[in-house]
């Protein structure tokens, strides 16, 4: 079965901390996303991947940065929180092209920066 | 660039009746589209998906969706819902090919009420 968890379900940080979410799929998915979701925006990307060391940029990427240095392994840094980054943060990933395309998910870090 | 709009942030019915959750898109190039529920505390899971072919789809617990390209439109219906339908459902669209292969963008969400 598909599995993608999250290092933590919820979070909490004080401003200007440095913060790491970890994102790790079982699935040997190529793709691997951050999303930040927030009451009436629906879900926003933040970073992407499609392979060991590669990423790009999302809508939202800025105050973000993000590492991959295994293939099942996605992480999200916070490099200085601010409470504006309170907020829901899923993962995903998925099989690059060909075919039918869906994104499995994970359950999801709420993070809350006082 | 693509765009998704659900119509109506907050859909309330009663258990029983019909459910209708709205999604319109936009998009430059044929799009694959998706509904998405999420259940409290959970995150997303997957309800259907259209991406070529027969234009009605049918997802899991009862959902179907059509795709109608001449009004841009991709609505979640279920003839009779059940008060484990009560969640948070978001419409999105990616297209094929390109960088942005695999790009999901996301409508703002519908949360469905189920009342007894």
């Amino acid at each position: 079965d598909v599995k993608v968890t999250q290092s933590s379900r919820y979070l909490v940080k004080r401003t200007g901390e440095k913060v790491f979410l970890e994102c790790v799929q079982d699935m040997d998915h190529e793709n691997m996303f951050w999303y930040r979701q927030d009451p009436g925006l629906g879900l926003r990307l933040i970073y992407f991947s499609y392979d060991v060391k590669m990423k790009e940029k999302g809508d939202i990427p800025e105050g973000y940065s993000v590492s991959r240095e295994k293939k099942e392994r996605f992480s999200l840094i916070l490099e200085s929180a601010s409470t504006n980054q309170t907020s829901m943060y899923l993962c995903a990933s998925s099989l690059p092209t060909a075919g039918p395309l869906a994104q499995y998910f994970g359950p999801g870090t709420r993070l809350t920066v006082l | 660039a693509q765009s998704v709009t659900q119509l109506g942030s907050h859909v309330s019915v009663s258990e029983g009746a019909l459910v209708l959750l709205r999604c319109n898109y936009s998009s430059s190039v044929p799009p694959y589209l998706f509904w998405y529920v999420q259940y409290p505390n959970q995150g997303l899971q997957l309800l259907l998906k259209y991406t070529t072919g027969a234009t009605l789809v049918k997802g899991i617990n009862g959902f179907e969706a059509e795709f109608k390209k001449s009004e841009t439109s991709f609505h979640l219906t279920k003839p009779s819902a059940h008060m484990s339908d009560a969640a948070e459902y978001f419409c999105a669209v990616t297209k094929a090919g390109g960088t942005s292969y695999g790009k999901l963008t996301f409508g703002q969400g519908t949360i469905l009420t189920v009342h007894p």
